[in-house]
């Protein structure tokens, strides 16, 4: 079966500073990828998608990730957080039924 | 944009109560689904429907069923309400075709008292 592994459940930046959240997947091909943010008490809202060719996509607010089939990752990544990047990421795959990650909190300092 | 409409945010019933949650979307998707949240758990795929008047069990169906009468809408109903189903309820609508991205409502927070 499909599962989602986000390893870190809190990460903590400062506003400025670079991030990368973490994802791994565990299916036998290439399924289709996908990150989510959650602000507090809102739905998701997909952030960016990877379904094939180039390995690096871009997101909305400025993020970005990168597939790497070798390590079966999916992280995300921002050059330079915003304090209203502060919210829950969700790393999500989907092969038939979209599976999630448990999440990762972020927390951004001033 | 797509609209996902759930008709509550916060919704608190009691223990044994028939619960209804109403879900609509507006951009005629063929795919709909229902989410439960929970900390440290990530979302659970409660069931879905790739179709007016059917449906198919998710992860974790047990205490619930759905219904889907018109495409647009997609209810999820809690038989007999326990404490244990209170949860925050998230539905998502999706075309159809393998590996499209789905579109989430706002949540609604139910309390079983």
């Amino acid at each position: 079966a499909q599962s989602v592994t986000q390893p870190d459940i809190h990460i903590t930046v400062s506003e400025g500073a670079s991030l990368e959240l973490r994802c791994n997947y565990s299916y036998g091909a290439t399924p289709y990828l996908f990150w989510y943010v959650q602000s507090p008490g809102q739905g998701l809202q997909l952030l960016l998608k990877y379904f094939s060719g180039d390995t690096l996509v871009q997101g909305i607010k400025g993020f970005e990730a990168e597939f790497k089939r070798s390590q079966s990752s999916f992280n995300l990544r921002k050059p330079s957080v915003h304090w209203s990047d502060a919210a829950e990421y969700f790393c999500a795959v989907a092969m038939g039924k979209l599976t999630f990650g448990t999440g990762t909190r972020l927390q951004v300092t001033l | 944009d797509v609209k996902v409409t759930q008709s509550s945010r916060y919704l608190v019933k009691r223990t044994g109560e028939k619960v209804f949650l109403e879900c609509v979307q507006d951009m005629d998707h063929e795919n709909m689904f229902w989410y439960r949240q929970d900390p440290g758990l990530g979302l659970r795929l409660i069931y879905f429907s790739y179709d007016v008047k059917m449906k198919e069990k998710g992860d974790i169906p047990e205490g619930y069923s759905v219904s889907r009468e018109k495409k647009e809408r997609f209810s999820l109903i809690l038989e007999s309400a326990s404490t244990n189903q209170t949860s925050m309820y998230l539905c998502a609508s999706s075309p159809g075709g393998g590996g499209q991205p789905q579109h989430f409502g706002d949540g609604t927070r139910l309390s079983i008292l």
